[in-house]
């Protein structure tokens, strides 16, 4: 069946330094991946997206990178802030007609001063 | 826009008990969605709606019902509470089909079920 995974539960990383957060999906017809931020206590948030024709994404201090031959999908977070500190789950959208979305377990990210 | 809207915020209900968890959208979003998030589970889709009149199940809809009357409201029904159902709620929304198929989630209901 489908799923989406990320690789550690938790990752710890100095303020100022690069985080990389990464998520494997089993269904090589997933066509659409989204990247969400959760900070404690409230709803995912969007934080970039990327489809299955291309390879890298980049945004603003995020770059979102899919390797679709391993069904790899890693999220890069440049010169990290407190403020990034969340849990981060990747989606993979199992069908192009209905917006639904597989979640994967989340990873928190922790970045100390 | 108020985006999604959730209520109640907290809820403590007892075994058998049974309420309903509002979810509200003012942006004229088609996709509305339920989930429920648990420690170490991520979050698990329960019922959606690609439209008005029109819901269908998730990965895990047992024990709870949907309707979607309007595009604007996606109740999500308990009709029997259970310890089990202890969770956090989140509602979503978003518009397949229109080049960004984000959703957007409201803040989410605590149900404690004793």
């Amino acid at each position: 069946g489908e799923s989406v995974g990320l690789h550690l539960p938790t990752l710890s990383v100095q303020e100022g330094d690069n985080s990389i957060i990464n998520c494997a999906y089993s269904n090589s017809a997933s066509d659409y991946f989204i990247w969400y931020k959760q900070e404690s206590g409230k709803g995912p948030q969007f934080i970039i997206d990327i489809r299955s024709n291309m390879d890298k994404r980049q945004g603003q201090r995020v770059t979102v990178l899919l390797n679709k031959t391993v069904k790899h999908l890693s999220l890069q977070i440049a010169a990290t802030q407190p403020g990034d500190s969340a849990v981060y789950f990747c989606a993979e959208r199992a069908s192009s007609n209905t917006g639904k979305l597989i979640f994967g377990q989340g990873t928190t990210l922790q970045v100390k001063p | 826009n108020a985006g999604v809207t959730q209520t109640p915020k907290f809820q403590v209900l007892k075994t058998g008990q049974s309420m309903t968890l509002q979810c509200a959208q003012d942006m004229n979003h088609e996709y509305m969605s339920w989930y429920r998030q648990d420690p170490g589970m991520g979050l698990r889709l329960i019922h959606y709606s690609v439209g008005a009149g029109i819901t269908d199940q998730g990965e895990v809809p047992n024990g709870y019902n949907v309707s979607r009357s309007t595009t604007e409201d996606f109740p999500l029904r308990l009709l029997s509470a259970a310890p089990s159902q202890t969770s956090v709620y989140f509602c979503a929304s978003s518009r397949p089909g229109h080049g960004k198929e984000t959703q957007y989630f409201g803040p989410g209901t605590r149900l404690l079920v004793l």
